[in-house]
């Protein structure tokens, strides 16, 4: 198993420009995450997915959507890119029932830069 | 409102030393705790979870947390420190009702290993 793989793993923007970032589990993981992280800031929920075709609003969804047509996808959009978007992003998945304790599993991480 | 505070953003310890980093949290309900690492450059990798089996939760690499109630406290230790153990770390609580699964995590605490 692969796990939660993002692609990619870097990528520069220019202001205004768009992007998408893909995650994708293989472990049929009913829930879907998506973080970014800053220096001194932990890691932040951006939106996230509790099945196909739901999402739902995190601590800091602005500027930022996201899509979840198939179960072991879920997309990261960002439509006009802006220099406070610079930050790392993690993918996480989870699943749900007895056992589980809510523990996540984390992709490598993508490295955006906007200038 | 579930909230977690790592005290300290950076650790330093000897090769060999004791290794303590302190996680405090706050929560409404009876937590689910989480302890990840996250080596330069990567995703985060879960040490070690509390699920009120025990309160004395071992993990891997020799890590070890306790849970303490009255103390609202889920320190991570480790007695022997290794140049490997150099990273950050996370603490984390989920509320066991569900809440989709969303962990809150604290700022982190930089571990640095001298020789």
């Amino acid at each position: 198993n692969a796990g939660v793989t993002q692609t990619p793993k870097f990528r520069v923007l220019k202001t205004g420009q768009s992007m998408t970032l893909l995650c994708a589990q293989d472990m049929n993981h009913e829930y879907m995450y998506w973080y970014r992280q800053d220096p001194g800031m932990g890691l932040r929920l951006i939106h996230y997915s509790v099945g196909e075709g739901t999402t739902a609003k995190g601590e800091v969804p602005d500027g930022y959507n996201v899509s979840r047509l198939k179960k072991q996808n879920f997309l990261l959009g960002l439509e006009s890119a802006a220099p406070s978007q610079t930050s790392v992003y993690f993918c996480a998945s989870s699943w749900t029932g007895v056992g589980s304790y809510n523990e996540q599993f984390f992709g490598p991480g993508t490295r955006l830069t906007v200038l | 409102a579930q909230s977690v505070t790592q005290l300290g953003s950076h650790v330093s310890v000897s090769e060999g030393a004791l290794v303590l980093l302190r996680c405090n949290y706050s929560s409404s309900v009876p937590p689910y705790l989480f302890w990840y690492v996250q080596y330069p450059n990567q995703g985060l990798q879960l040490l070690l979870k509390y699920t009120s089996a025990a309160t004395l939760v071992k993990g891997i690499n020799g890590f070890e947390a306790e849970f303490k109630k009255s103390e609202t406290s889920f320190h991570l230790t480790k007695p022997s420190a290794h140049m490997s153990d150099a990273a950050e770390y996370f603490c984390a609580v989920s509320d066991r009702r569900g809440s989709q699964g969303n962990l809150i995590f604290g700022k982190g605490t930089k571990l640095s290993v001298k020789p």
